[in-house]
This record gives structure tokens, sequence and C-alpha cells, in this order.
């Protein structure tokens, strides 16, 4: 069985603050990790993916995620947040065989 | 163009009407799913094909059906809608770099299905 949560459905931020949201997961194997994002409108597109080649995983639009896995953990950071990052964000986890499943989401808002 | 096109991108039925919902890629990937999402629940999986004549259900599809036509389409029917079928549909599609369910998904725009 394996299973994510994300800790808190909404985050806000300022803008040039850090961004961090929260993924927890469970995997009864070794797990592949995801964080998707959904901006308006459009549908999901993949930020970041870790497949055990390294624990620092660096995405697109400077987003990144480390792997944790003493802590189960695979939160999304990005140091500086823009106006262009608001969106909802969605970890998900697979592994062997398993179907991929994912959070409930993180609606991120930036503040001016 | 868009690599996973949906086609309606609205759409608004009455209970018990059957409805199609139509994905088309031309990414050339073999696998192809089909998710709900709801607020609050994230995307659940309906049906996933891995190639076309591979068909399997996800956690929910009860009350849905889906035809694999070629490679690149995949159609996702409701028999006879309901209201607790009103959500928002996603086409996605994968290129196996691995067995299983490991490899990053493509998704198209969506349909909003409104069941009254």
């Amino acid at each position: 069985a394996q299973s994510v949560t994300q800790l808190g459905s909404h985050v806000s931020v300022s803008e040039g603050a850090l961004v961090l949201l929260r993924c927890n997961y469970s995997s009864s194997v070794p797990p592949y990790l995801f964080w998707y994002v959904q901006y308006p409108n459009q549908g999901l597109q993949l930020l970041l993916k870790y497949t055990s080649a390294a624990t620092l995983v660096k995405g697109i639009n400077g987003f990144e995620a480390e792997f944790k896995k003493s802590e189960t953990s695979f939160h999304l950071t990005k140091p500086s947040a823009h106006m262009s990052d608001a969106a909802e964000y969605f970890c998900a986890v697979s592994g062997g065989y398993q179907k991929v499943t994912f959070g409930i989401g993180t609606k991120l808002q930036v503040i001016p | 163009d868009a690599d996973v096109t949906q086609t309606p991108r609205n759409r608004i039925t009455k209970t018990g009407k059957r409805i199609m919902l139509e994905c088309s890629q031309t990414k050339g990937h073999d696998r192809m799913y089909w998710y709900r999402q709801d607020p609050g629940l994230g995307l659940r999986l309906i049906y996933y094909s891995f190639d076309v004549k591979d068909i399997n259900k996800g956690e929910i599809s009860d009350g849905y059906s889906v035809s694999r036509q070629a490679q690149a389409k995949f159609s996702l029917s409701l028999e006879s809608a309901i209201p607790n079928q009103t959500a928002l549909y996603f086409c996605a599609t994968s290129d196996p770099s691995g067995g299983g369910h490991t490899d990053t998904q493509y998704f198209g725009p969506g349909t909003r299905l409104t069941v009254l």
C-alpha cells in the first residue's frame, strides 16, 4: 500500500519569500516521487521526479525537492516566490507496479 | 498544437444521459490514463491502458467504461450519468521508461463535466 499526505491545502507566501510545500509518503517498496503543478484551467505538468538517483532533485522554474527516507518526506522548495508560481501543487508516489497515488493538492497563493 | 487534447472542454448534462469524453494524443505514447479531480480529493485513477489491447480498472471505475480505439485515442464513457460524477476529468499519457507506473505523465487540459 502507498499514500501521500500533503500538509496544508492552502499556503500563502509573499513575493520573494521562501516557498515550502510539504509532502510525506508511505510506500512498502522503494518509491518514485513526483511533484506536479497545475496552473488555472490547465492540466498537470511535471515539476520534478525522484527516481533514487540523487536525493536532491532539481526541477523546472527554480523548484527543488529533497528525498529524506528517515523522515519519509519529499518537500518542495523554492528560495524566492514569484507571482507566476501561484498554482496548485500535487505530490505523488509510485513504486514497483503500484499505480500512482496523488495527494490532495496544495494551492499556493503569492501575495504581492 | 497541444500534445494531449480533450473534447469537449466543458459539458453540462442531465442525470441518466450517456456521455462520452474523448482524448487524443500526438506524443506517440502507448500508455493512457483517465483521472477525475475533485476538490479536496486530488486525482483518482478511473481506467488505464498500457497498449491498445490492454485495459485496466483504476480505483474508481464503477459507473465508467473506456474504449481504446487506437494508440492515439482513449475515450471515457459514462453510461448513465449521475450528479456525483460532476468533476474535472483528465486524460494523461506516458512513455514507459521502466516497468509499472513510474513514468512521467503528460496531461490534457481537462474536461469539466456537470451532471444536473
